[in-house]
């Protein structure tokens, strides 16, 4: 199975300044097919996750442009250039390239 | 627009089955495969399956393949999840799906005697 690592595990933000997400994977993510299947994801308390950002960087519907997604192969990031309020919660990297799908542990981020 | 929702809170003793249902709305049912992931309280997500509405073939994870059962009925648009043998560690909220795109609400299922 792909193991996806995030760093950090947790993180406080001052409104208005940014945050970086990383998520490394065991194996790269590159599928034959030229695509690397990189998701993140935001869950906010009580709720299901929600996509941000597909296949490394592209945003999901509804997503705020200052939420952007990095990386090739084996190493991503995701960045919120300014965070806001609305922006805590668990933030997951999850990979599809190969069965099964798996997760990274999760970090949680918080307002200062 | 695209909705899934689920089946309510269930409450188990263990060694027993769940079934919790899925009912897919606002878009082709066929097209879109349904996954079920689940997350134990105070953890992180855990993939369980995958079910391909077209056909009805599926891929589970290995650690669940010999209690897990998804199914799907296409004339309602309903994709079920059984889970057997019920164990305490089962205790979690489990969310189908679409194509890991949109997501149900999440089902609370508590495995205690």
């Amino acid at each position: 199975d792909i193991v996806m690592t995030q760093t950090p595990l947790s993180l406080s933000v001052t409104p208005g300044q940014p945050a970086s997400i990383s998520c490394k994977s065991s194996q790269s993510l590159l599928h034959s097919d030229g695509k690397t299947s990189l998701f993140w994801y935001l869950q906010k308390p009580g709720q299901p996750p929600q996509l941000l950002i597909y296949e490394v960087s592209n945003r999901f519907s509804g997503v705020p442009d200052r939420v952007s997604g990095s990386g090739s192969e084996t190493d991503f990031t995701l960045k919120i250039s300014r965070v806001e309020a609305e922006d805590v919660g668990v933030y997951y990297c999850m990979q599809t390239t190969q069965l099964p799908v798996t997760f990274g542990g999760g970090t949680k981020v918080e307002i200062k | 627009q695209v909705r899934l929702v689920q089946s309510g809170t269930e409450v188990k003793e263990p060694g027993a089955s769940v079934m919790i249902s899925c009912e897919a709305s606002g878009y082709t049912f066929p097209s879109y495969s349904i996954h079920w992931v689940r997350q134990a309280p105070g953890q992180g997500l855990e993939w369980m399956g995958v079910i391909d509405p077209s056909d009805g073939s599926t891929t589970y994870a290995q650690k669940l393949h010999d209690r897990l059962t998804m199914t799907r009925d296409t004339s309602t648009s309903i994709v079920n999840m059984e889970l057997s043998s019920l164990r305490s560690e089962d205790t979690a909220v489990y969310y189908c799906t679409r194509e890991l795109g949109q997501w149900g609400q999440g089902t609370l299922v508590i495995v205690s005697s």
